[in-house]
This record gives structure tokens, C-alpha cells and sequence, in this order.
């Protein structure tokens, strides 16, 4: 069984200040991808990372997926009130997505 | 496009009673699925679709039955609901991996 670990689960930060959130599992996956998904609302893609060791930007979101495409890693830089949400990493198994359980971001003004 | 829409948006069901929740997709895609999400435990999967006609289980299957009758639409039933199925149901449709979420539908079982 594929599984994926978030990391943490929670975090609380101040507006401006830097964070990382780890996406980890012992199995290998084509693809990973990055959701996050408001109150009240489904997930929204935010980006796919295929290729072993690849980093994608987003604005201030940066994505990497580790070299071995077991892990990746969400930094977002200056973090905004905005940026509040909960972030899910999924990773493509066989003919269906697996999802880490997420991680809960809160920015405060 | 609506993209993916899901009826009912809430629904209170008393133990024992059954309901039919309705996910439609306008985008053609052949791949559909039904997640469920708890507090602290993301998504699971409870049952998905290759294609019109087709089902398979998913991770958290037991308590549930779905039909594919037509391409656009994927239908989750509940036959005895359980207050443990009590949580937010999404649906969502994909296309080259990526998939596209319906708004949710909060269900409480008393």
C-alpha cells in the first residue's frame, strides 16, 4: 500500500515569515502533485512534478520533488494571509490518485 | 462548463436510512472518483471509475455502491447509513492525472 506522510500537520505562522511542508513515503511515484483547497470548497491543482529532483515556482510557492521521487517539499516565501488553506500532496498510483493527509496553514495578519 | 457540480450540498439522514448522492461532470473525462475527508486524515478513496459502465473499489469502500450509468455522471449510495459515515463526500473527475473537485457534500448521520 502506497502512503503518504504531510508534515506538519498544522502550522501557524506570522504574515512575511518563510515555511516548508514535507510530503514523504517509501514508495516510488511517477508524478506528485500539489492541491489546496479552501473552507468549503473541493482541492485545486497547484502543480505536478514529474521528473526526479524537479523545482517548479509558483509566484512565492516553490515546488521540488525529491531526486528518488519518493518526496517533495512545498516552500512558500513571505507568507500572506492569502496563502491560508489546507495543502494536500497526492501521488499517482495505479489508475488513482493517493493523498497525504494535509497540512492545515494559517497566516495571521 | 459548470465542471463538476454534486447534489445534495447537505444532507442530515437519520441511522438506518438511505440516500443517493449525484456527482455530474461536463468535461468528458472518462475517470471519476468519490473521496471522503475527516479532520487530520486527507482524502480517501471509496470508490473510482475507468469508464462509463465501470467501478472499482477504492481504499474505504464497505458501507457504499456507486454507479457509472452514463459518462458524465457517478452516483455514491448509501444503503444503512452509519453515524461513522458521517464526514464531507467530494467527487471529482480527471483528465491526465489531474482531477477536478466538485464543491463537497457535508453529511451528518444521527
Amino acid at each position: 500500500t502506497q502512503l503518504l506522510e504531510q508534515s506538519p500537520q498544522f502550522l501557524s505562522i506570522q504574515e512575511g515569515e518563510n515555511l516548508t511542508v514535507y510530503c514523504n513515503s517509501s514508495s516510488v511515484f511517477s508524478s506528485l502533485q500539489w492541491y489546496r483547497q479552501e473552507p468549503g470548497e473541493g482541492p485545486v491543482l497547484l502543480v505536478t512534478v514529474v521528473t526526479g529532483g524537479e523545482v517548479k515556482k509558483l509566484k512565492r510557492l516553490t515546488f521540488q520533488f525529491g531526486d528518488a521521487r519518493k518526496d517533495s517539499s512545498l516552500h512558500i516565501t513571505a507568507a500572506q494571509p492569502g496563502d491560508t488553506g489546507l495543502y494536500l500532496c497526492a501521488g499517482q498510483g495505479a489508475q488513482k490518485l493517493v493523498f497525504g493527509q494535509g497540512t492545515r496553514l494559517t497566516i495571521n495578519p | 462548463n459548470a465542471g463538476v457540480t454534486q447534489t445534495p450540498k447537505f444532507r442530515v439522514l437519520k441511522t438506518g436510512q438511505s440516500m443517493t448522492l449525484l456527482c455530474a461532470q461536463d468535461m468528458n473525462h472518462e475517470y471519476m472518483y468519490w473521496y471522503r475527508q475527516d479532520p487530520g486524515m486527507g482524502l480517501r478513496l471509496i470508490h473510482y471509475s475507468v469508464g462509463e459502465g465501470t467501478t472499482a473499489k477504492g481504499e474505504v469502500p464497505d458501507g457504499y455502491n456507486v454507479s457509472r450509468l452514463k459518462k458524465q455522471n457517478f452516483l455514491l449510495g448509501l444503503e444503512s447509513a452509519a453515524p461513522s459515515q458521517t464526514s464531507v463526500y467530494f467527487c471529482a473527475s480527471s483528465y491526465s492525472w489531474r482531477q477536478f473537485f466538485g464543491p463537497g457534500t457535508r453529511l451528518t448521520v444521527l
